[in-house]
């Protein structure tokens, strides 16, 4: 069965410091991977998307990593600031069919305190 | 921003109504979808579209019904709406299998 798992479910952390955010996957076969952002009541909006063949990426103080042997993801984000509190979703795609189905995670809750 | 629109944003309405919520997209996207996503948990797809005149059903069992008769436009429908219908949905589209999917921002719908 597909499924993608998330930890910690939830994390408070202190105005500038940094955090990890864990996401493993069994999705087979596996197309490409993505975080998302989640403000309360919002759509999520997209942080990186890395295919196979991608180990890191970054975008800002936000870097996701990939290893695709283990199925495993991390997000590091760096010097956090209090807009960062949000749901961290980690999602993946297959390529087992024409839509390349998306299969997400429940999120990480992250609450950033001055 | 993504150029994706959801209305209305917050709905709140009676048991055994009609109600249609309305997504478009400006990104000339083929493919778009809805997801139904509760409090903490995570999204289910419950209906999707590869392009024009296209509708399928996703993965939770939806009593919505949805349409797609232009490539920007792609509303959801709930004949008679029940409590059990309260939730968040979302709607989002992308340009293939291996792009970014673009989300709106949520309409919120409650049935009391």
């Amino acid at each position: 069965k597909n499924q993608v798992e998330q930890s910690p479910q939830s994390l408070i952390i202190l105005e500038g410091k940094n955090c990890t955010l864990q996401c493993n996957y069994t999705v087979s076969p596996f197309s490409n991977l993505r975080w998302y952002k989640q403000d309360t009541g919002r759509g999520p909006v997209s942080l990186t998307i890395m295919t196979f063949s991608e180990n890191t990426k970054s975008n800002g103080r936000y870097t996701a990593t990939l290893d695709a042997d283990t199925k495993q993801s991390s997000l590091h984000i760096t010097a956090s600031q209090l807009s960062d509190s949000a749901s961290y979703i980690c999602v993946v795609s297959d390529r087992g069919s024409t839509l390349g189905r998306l299969y997400f995670g429940r999120g990480t809750q992250l609450t950033v305190w001055p | 921003e993504a150029d994706i629109y959801q209305t209305p944003r917050y709905l709140v309405i009676g048991t055994g109504k009609k109600i249609t919520l309305e997504c478009s997209q400006t990104m000339g996207h083929d493919k778009m979808y809805w997801y139904q996503q509760d409090p903490g948990m995570e999204l289910h797809l419950i209906h999707y579209s590869y392009g024009v005149n296209s509708t399928e059903k996703g993965d939770l069992s939806s009593e919505s019904t949805v349409s797609r008769i232009r490539t920007e436009h792609f509303p959801l429908t709930l004949e008679s709406a029940r409590p059990s219908h309260t939730s968040q949905y979302l709607c989002a589209s992308s340009e293939g299998s291996i792009a970014e999917a673009f989300f709106g921002q949520g309409t919120r719908l409650t049935v009391v």
